[in-house]
């Protein structure tokens, strides 16, 4: 299949570890936030979201944490496994109740075995 | 398989050609998306449906872009006179209404598997 992102930041850890990737995003304005994982020919699928009125949210292994002070996001993935591997995109609404998302750049998470 | 599908998955053709790519999202989402990704980026909002009703275009559509969505449910994008700088892969994301109570993420963009354009 073809690759995503051949030159995107990288990150790589050992199977069992904690990953944690980060993203900036760039509209203080922007109320609700998605992060994505894409593997290789495949679309962009969804893993957690949480909207501006929160600072955390939890999912199945994964947490987001939103920064608004500093306009950050992180996605957290417990005990990383090889199937998590794929590249990583976080997505910001364009503004507040609007559907349009702009997106990261991405960051590869590679798992070690 | 009640995911999004696009057609075709794969596209080559010749600078100056014309393509039109098909997408057909999950049944009952009224909300239907384009976007363009290059190699090494995120996906870039190219335009956005509400059912039948195109409520927003990027400045990167160009005039050669069209899209439509005449019964509110497949859309098709078309390309005309394709430039090599529209070699892409084309996803289409389509949602639930907001209202739907079975969305547990109303927000939330389902992708397909996107189409492939290399103009040569």
């Amino acid at each position: 299949g073809e690759s995503v992102g051949l030159h995107l930041p990288t990150l790589s850890v050992q199977e069992g570890d904690n990953s944690i990737i980060n993203c900036a995003y760039s509209n203080s304005a922007s109320d609700y936030f998605i992060w994505y994982k894409q593997e290789s020919g495949k679309g962009p699928q969804f893993i957690i979201d949480i909207r501006s009125n929160m600072d955390k949210r939890q999912g199945q292994r994964v947490t987001v944490l939103l920064n608004k002070t500093v306009k950050h996001l992180s996605l957290q993935i417990a005990a990383t496994q090889p199937g998590d591997s794929a590249v990583y995109f976080c997505a910001e609404n364009s503004s507040p109740g609007t559907y349009k998302y702009i997106f990261g750049t991405g960051t590869r998470l590679k798992v070690l075995a | 398989d009640t995911g999004v599908s696009q057609n075709p998955r794969h596209k080559i053709t010749k600078r100056g050609q014309n393509v039109t790519f098909r997408c057909d999202p999950i049944s009952e989402h009224n909300r239907l998306y384009w976007y363009r990704q290059t190699l090494g980026q995120g996906p870039e909002f190219l335009t956005y449906f509400q059912n039948e009703a195109q409520l927003e275009k990027s400045r990167l559509l160009s005039d050669r872009f069209s899209a439509e969505r005449p019964k509110g449910s497949f859309s098709t994008l078309e390309i005309q006179r394709t430039e090599q700088g529209d070699s892409a892969m084309y996803l289409c994301a389509s949602s639930p209404p907001v209202w739907d109570r079975r969305a547990q993420h109303s927000y939330e963009q389902y992708f397909g598997p996107g189409t492939r354009l290399t103009v040569t």
